[in-house]
């Protein structure tokens, strides 16, 4: 079974600050991975995915995330946050099943 | 763009009603899904349907119903709603198979009481 793991539930950051959100999922063989965020009110919108290839995956609005296999990690960056930044971001993975488990969520404050 | 509606953003129901929340895609994708989402567990998959008159159960089927009589539109369906039943549903649609992107509609709030 595949699993996802957001050890942050919360994370506050000043505006123009780097930041680092992270994920770890559990699956056999080279899932793919999934980056989404959510606005207020809003629905999901895709940052970014990868499926194979390069590890370091550019996405909208600035972001990045970079896969790992050897710590089954996919952790989304940004060096430079914005106020519109702070949402609900979610890691979700897609393995055989072709289906999509997202984990809980990290929710982003930003700072003036 | 990709547009997935949902038939209501805020919805508030009584024990016992049976409740319907649909949604509606206009790209033509074969594969629809419906989650929960609750504060702590993320999104949950209820339901998904990879073609018309096809469904499939989720991770949390229990509860729940869906229709799918044209490829544009998945329903879900509480029979017999119940407390425990009150959060956010967020109906996706997605093309082919296999790791492609979802579209998400804005949700639907729904609270039993």
């Amino acid at each position: 079974a595949q699993s996802v793991t957001q050890p942050d539930i919360h994370i506050t950051v000043s505006e123009g600050a780097s930041l680092e959100l992270r994920c770890n999922y559990s699956y056999g063989a080279t899932p793919y991975l999934f980056w989404y965020v959510q606005s207020p009110g809003q629905g999901l919108q895709l940052l970014l995915k990868y499926f194979s290839g390069d590890t370091l995956v550019q996405g909208i609005k600035g972001f990045e995330a970079e896969f790992k296999r050897s710590q089954s990690s996919f952790n989304l960056r940004k060096p430079s946050v914005h106020w519109s930044d702070a949402a609900e971001y979610f890691c979700a993975v897609s393995g055989s099943a072709r289906q999509l488990t997202f984990g809980s969520g990290t929710q982003l404050t930003v700072l003036p | 763009d990709v547009k997935v509606t949902q038939s209501s953003r805020y919805l508030v129901k009584r024990t016992g009603e049976k409740v319907f929340l649909e949604c509606v895609q206009d790209m033509d994708h074969e594969n629809m899904f419906w989650y929960r989402q609750d504060p702590g567990l993320g999104l949950r998959l209820i339901y998904f349907s990879y073609d018309v008159k096809m469904k499939e159960k989720g991770d949390i089927p229990e509860g729940y119903s869906v229709s799918r009589e044209k490829k544009e539109r998945f329903s879900l369906i509480l029979e017999s709603a119940s407390t425990n039943q009150t959060s956010m549903y967020l109906c996706a649609s997605e093309r082919g198979r296999g790791g492609e992107t979802q579209y998400f509609g804005p949700g639907t709030r729904l609270l039993v009481l």
